[in-house]
């Protein structure tokens, strides 16, 4: 069964406009949520994060919000740019976990100038 | 510079020859994981070492092995490769458990068992 789920396997948005990417989860032991960026033949890169304890968090033209009550957690980027063209990957994570990240299946975003 | 490096970036080999993919940081994190990535399928978790010589299953570990004799060092092995094997490989590292730090990945390994 599918922990973490991202539905929309894709994205387009127009440069300048934003972008809101949706990840809901399943388990409510989660505590830490992630987002991972990726472009093609690169490995994923951090890009921000949140803690349950908190609701929104902020890091320049990258917003997450965390909806506990809802499972649901969003990826806002304003304003979106052509070099935000890659798959972004929701995570998250139960403290006591040993570490495993569990992540979803990706969405692809795709920014047209 | 700090980085994950993961050798080699593609490998095709044959089912059943033995193979090995390995991974090293430089940014002395106690906590290294692989992680393979499939279409439609996102990343999933192989194995991952809280530290040297501790080491344990992640959600799909059949197939393969890993060890942990060194801090910076942790190759993956699979004893004998099977198509369904084929997959992009990435070895990540945090500072300490991966689940509230961010992981640092390598550039990954594209694997094609023929």
């Amino acid at each position: 069964d599918q922990q973490v789920k991202q539905n929309s396997p894709s994205l387009s948005v127009q440069e300048g406009r934003i972008s809101i990417l949706n990840c809901d989860y399943t388990n409510s032991m989660f505590d830490y949520f992630l987002w991972y960026k990726k472009y093609p033949a690169e490995g994923p890169t951090f890009l921000i994060s949140i803690s349950s304890i908190k609701d929104k968090n902020e890091d320049g033209r990258f917003t997450v919000f965390l909806n506990k009550s809802a499972k649901h957690l969003s990826l806002h980027i304003v304003p979106s740019q052509p070099g935000d063209s890659a798959v972004y990957f929701c995570a998250a994570s139960a403290w006591g976990s040993q570490g495993n990240l569990i992540f979803g299946k990706g969405t692809k975003l795709s920014v047209k100038p | 510079e700090a980085q994950v490096t993961q050798n080699p970036r593609y490998l095709i080999t044959v089912t059943g020859k033995k193979l090995t993919v390995t991974c090293s940081q430089n940014m002395n994190h106690e906590y290294m994981s692989w992680y393979r990535q499939d279409p439609g399928l996102g990343l999933r978790q192989i194995y991952y070492s809280m530290n040297v010589e501790v080491t344990d299953k992640g959600d799909v570990p059949e197939g393969y092995k890993v060890s942990r004799k060194e801090k910076r060092n942790f190759p993956l092995i699979l004893e004998s490769p099977s198509p369904n094997q084929t997959s992009l490989y990435f070895c990540a590292s945090s500072l300490f458990r991966g689940g509230n730090e961010k992981l640092f990945f390598g550039s990954g390994t594209q694997l094609s068992v023929l």
